[in-house]
């Protein structure tokens, strides 16, 4: 079976400085991964996903996350935090059987 | 592309009544997910279809809930009776084929048990 555990559940930055959230993972089988935003009252949009080619990997809006085997992690990072990033983020691992298995979340606060 | 379409948006209903919810994935995905999310915790899966066959619902209380997936395409999940505890979203989610696709979700229904 496989999980994910993020390591933080809440994230504060300040407006342009760099945003780190952290995600670990557990897997018998090559794992897909994703992130997917949620803001409020609103639905889930995917962010990135890894798919066993590049390790590092474009999101939309400015967003990366670097694919660590030997780390079983797979953090998402965004250079400059904007106003419009305060959310909820989602890292998500699905296998064989296309189970999506979810995080608990960080929630992103950006402070002016 | 039409998105993942659910309704209703929002539910409220007394504890013991019963509620149904619907979604029409998009055109042509093979899975379905149905996920419950309370209130500041992740998504948790109900109910994974494939076509029309049920793929997972382990976690499903099967003695309330049910769901079904006519012809493979449209769902729906049906609470009876409900409990206050079932206060929660429920997402729907499709995607098509393949282990390296994403899900695409929808705006989800927002259910209040009073």
């Amino acid at each position: 079976a496989q999980s994910v555990t993020q390591l933080d559940s809440h994230v504060s930055v300040s407006e342009g400085t760099p945003v780190l959230l952290r995600c670990n993972y557990s897997s018998s089988y090559s794992p897909s991964l994703f992130w997917y935003v949620q803001h409020p009252n609103k639905g889930l949009q995917l962010l990135l996903k890894y798919t066993s080619a590049a390790t590092l990997v474009k999101g939309i809006n400015g967003f990366e996350a670097e694919f660590k085997k030997s780390e079983t992690s797979f953090h998402l990072t965004k250079p400059s935090a904007h106003m419009s990033d305060a959310a909820e983020y989602f890292c998500v691992v699905s296998v064989w059987d296309y189970k999506l298995s979810f995080g608990a979340g960080t929630t992103v606060t950006v402070r002016a | 592309e039409a998105g993942v379409a659910q309704s209703p948006r929002y539910k409220i209903i007394e504890k013991r009544q019963s509620v149904a919810f619907w979604c029409n994935p998009i055109s042509g995905h093979a899975t379905l997910y149905w996920y419950q999310q309370i209130l500041g915790q992740g998504p948790k899966l109900l109910i994974q279809f494939q076509n029309n066959g049920v793929v997972d619902d382990s976690q499903l209380p099967k003695d309330r809930f049910s769901a079904e997936r006519l012809k493979g395409v449209d769902s729906t999940l049906k609470i009876q009776p409900a409990k206050l505890e079932d206060s929660a979203v429920y997402l729907c989610a499709s995607s098509s084929s393949g282990q390296n696709t994403e899900a695409f979700f929808g705006q989800g229904t927002r259910l209040t048990v009073v």
